[in-house]
């Protein structure tokens, strides 16, 4: 069965300090990956996603980047945090749209990362 | 953007009684879905609705698709105080069904 791993589970972080939040998932091949950052209270915002190796769509700049070194690695970057980069960041992961009509299955969500920037 | 507004933004009933949310969005898709939170968690994934449809059915839940009004209702039927979460719908676009937009979510409380 298919399982997704998200770590750490909670982070304080100076301000200016780096980031660096890593995702695997296990049991698929080529899915499709995600972050995303959830406010307080609010919705999901969707941070990145990626079709396959090295292919990053970004969906709002900001002051994170996004990385897929292998086929299950899905890593969220800051080089230097801010106090707005404060959140519940979760990592998901779906299966491609290849061979599947219509298009695409549900998201399956790692646990969150809570990043509290001090 | 893709995704528009869920109502309420928070609904509180007592246990047993039904629980409605409404979900509109404003692009053609290809899915809906809906999905659920508890606090601090994951999104977990309840049920999931094709374009082509206008109903479907899970256990206690039911959802509707009304693709000419763009909007998605979830109904929680014999509520518990177990249902007590974070409910949100997501959607594809038709022209770049990649990316899943979620809505900014329906708080429920259902009180014992």
């Amino acid at each position: 069965s298919q399982t997704i791993h998200q770590w750490p589970a909670t982070l304080v972080q100076p301000v200016g300090s780096p980031l660096s939040l890593e995702c695997t998932v296990e049991g698929t091949s080529n899915p499709n990956l995600y972050w995303y950052r959830q406010a307080a209270g609010r919705g999901l915002q969707l941070l990145f996603y990626s079709v396959g190796i090295g292919q990053i769509s970004s969906e709002v700049p900001q002051n994170l980047s996004a990385s897929r070194p292998q086929d299950r690695q899905f890593i969220l970057s800051s080089k230097k945090l801010l106090l707005s980069d404060s959140g519940f960041y979760l990592c998901a992961w779906r299966h491609s749209g290849e061979g599947l009509t219509p298009g695409w299955t549900e998201a399956f969500f790692g646990q969150g990362t809570r990043l509290t920037v001090v | 953007s893709q995704q528009g507004e869920e109502d309420p933004q928070a609904l509180s009933i007592q246990e047993g009684e039904n629980a409605t949310m409404n979900c509109s969005y404003k692009t053609s898709i290809n899915n809906l879905q809906w999905y659920r939170q508890n606090s601090g968690r994951g999104l977990v994934h309840l049920i999931l609705i094709r374009s082509n449809e206008r109903e479907k059915h899970s256990g206690r839940l039911r959802v509707t698709l009304d693709t000419s009004k763009k909007s998605s209702s979830l109904l929680i039927t014999a509520s518990r105080a177990a249902d007590t979460a974070s409910y949100f719908c997501a959607t594809d676009a038709l022209t770049s069904y990649d990316k899943v937009i979620f809505g900014p979510g329906t708080s429920l409380s259902v009180i014992p």
